[in-house]
């Protein structure tokens, strides 16, 4: 059964740093593209960045380009997310997704989120 | 632009069927869409991946109850013998863009 577990979140400054992790379970991480999704307060569905199964493609959202870094271990089963100088507009549910490619590219399995608040 | 259109709110009564449409912007009409839904105060749930022709491929676990449909550029979800936990947000997807979703309220 797959299962996708994200911590790290937490409150923080505006300014400030952050880092969240996702870990892996139940298929063969290393085969699959992985996603960050965010969700605003009462607001809808964002994806803000993804990476490609060896890490050498990476993606982001415009709004979190030069501020947020993406990255994965495959011998952890694991994902990361480096959020830096956050606004408080980055205050949000932040889910991992595991992507499917076929003709479209869409997301099959979500983590259960983890919270992170910027507000001083 | 790639653009999904959703609307913000349906109802239906239990027990009944409800049909939730997704519209994909001009140029974008061919694209298989995904459906998920979204109960309160949980993480999303992938439903399904729904091609043009109307042919869709579900998640582990998705009940019967849940099917999808397309006709040109709108893909559908229709929800039957609606039950409580039904009650959610829909959202649809695809290449990293979401729609706006659709907050559906069983009456």
């Amino acid at each position: 059964e797959v299962h996708l577990v994200e911590s790290g979140g937490g409150l923080v400054q505006p300014g400030g740093s952050l880092r969240l992790s996702c870990a892996a379970s139940g298929f063969t991480f290393s085969s699959y593209w992985m996603s960050w999704v965010r969700q605003a307060p009462g607001k809808g569905l964002e994806w803000v960045a993804n990476i490609k199964q060896d890490g050498t493609e990476k993606y982001y959202v415009d709004s979190v380009k030069g501020r947020f870094t993406i990255s994965r271990d495959n011998a952890k089963n694991s994902l990361y997310l480096q959020m830096n100088s956050l606004r408080a507009e980055d205050t949000a549910v932040y889910y991992c997704a595991r992507e499917v490619r076929t003709t479209t590219r869409y997301f099959d399995y979500w983590g259960q989120g983890a919270l992170v608040t910027v507000s001083s | 632009q790639l653009v999904l259109t959703q609307s913000p709110s349906a109802s239906a009564s239990l027990g009944a069927s409800v049909k939730l449409t997704c519209t994909l912007s001009s140029g974008h009409s061919s694209y298989a869409i995904a459906w998920h839904q979204q109960q309160p105060e949980k993480g999303p749930r992938y439903l399904m991946i729904l091609n043009s022709d109307g042919s869709h491929s579900k998640g582990d676990g998705i009940p019967d109850r849940f099917s999808g449909s397309s006709s040109g550029a709108e893909r559908y979800l229709t929800i039957s013998s609606l039950q409580s936990e039904d009650e959610a947000d829909y959202y649809c997807q695809t290449w990293g863009v979401f729609g706006g979703g659709t907050k559906l309220t069983v009456l």
